[in-house]
């Protein structure tokens, strides 16, 4: 099983800076017939479903606003808000969907500092 | 709109059964593979099964092969989750979700549309 590894646990940042969560894969989520990798982002607040943030690891998912950005290839991937708003604090999840089971990080919490 | 609606879940003794339906909305539900997701309380996000748009692949999380049985029915816009052998440990709120991937173009399983959930208690 390919093992997803977010860091840090938590983070707090101030309303307009830059906030940024890692994520690790045990193994490489990128396939090399297509060159995508199969790494996904959500962002998940208090009793509500996930979100899906970005796909294929930096494609952002329509409606979703450009502060939001991923980047990375391989087995490290970054997730980047740009200029954190109040509406930003939730847990954030990276995912890989290369090969079943498909797995999720633990999660960072994001909140203002 | 895109919307799925999750239903079935409520409190059950272990060892029993259980089959959570989910009925999609919005889109061609046949155009896409379906899958369910489940939180534990206060924890984190664990992928449960897929099952492709002719339910001719599925896959199963380790922690439920064997236990549980995932099947769509594409005329009624419908996902399901049979849960047999129940066990505390499958507590959790289940989503269904869609994936992003039209036609299931290169397998892209990232999760676009999520239900609400339906809450699942396994306990004596």
């Amino acid at each position: 099983d390919i093992v997803m590894t977010q860091s840090p646990d938590s983070l707090a940042v101030s309303l307009g800076e830059r906030a940024t969560i890692n994520c690790k894969s045990s193994q490489s989520v990128l396939y090399d017939s297509n060159n995508k990798n199969y790494l996904a982002w959500y962002q998940q607040k208090p009793g509500q479903p996930p979100k899906l943030l970005i796909y294929w690891a930096s494609t952002r998912e329509s409606g979703v606003p450009d502060r939001f950005s991923g980047s990375g290839s391989g087995t490290d991937f970054t997730l980047t808000i740009s200029s954190l708003q109040a509406e930003d604090v939730a847990v954030y999840y990276c995912q890989q969907y290369y090969s079943t089971p498909y797995t999720f990080g633990q999660g960072t919490k994001l909140d203002i500092k | 709109e895109m919307q799925l609606v999750e239903s079935g879940g409520r409190l059950v003794r272990p060892g029993r059964s259980l089959r959570l339906s989910c009925v999609a909305s919005g889109f061609n539900f046949d155009d896409y593979g379906m899958h369910w997701v489940r939180q534990a309380p206060g924890k984190g996000l664990e992928w449960v099964a897929t099952i492709r748009r002719n339910s001719g692949g599925i896959g199963y999380a380790d922690s439920v092969k064997g236990r549980f049985s995932i099947s769509r029915d594409n005329a009624k816009n419908s996902l399901y989750l049979q849960m047999n052998s129940l066990r505390p440990e499958d507590t959790a709120l289940y989503y269904c979700a869609k994936s992003v991937a039209f036609l299931e173009y290169l397998l892209a399983d990232a999760f676009d549309v999520w239900g609400h959930g339906t809450l699942v208690t396994v306990s004596s």
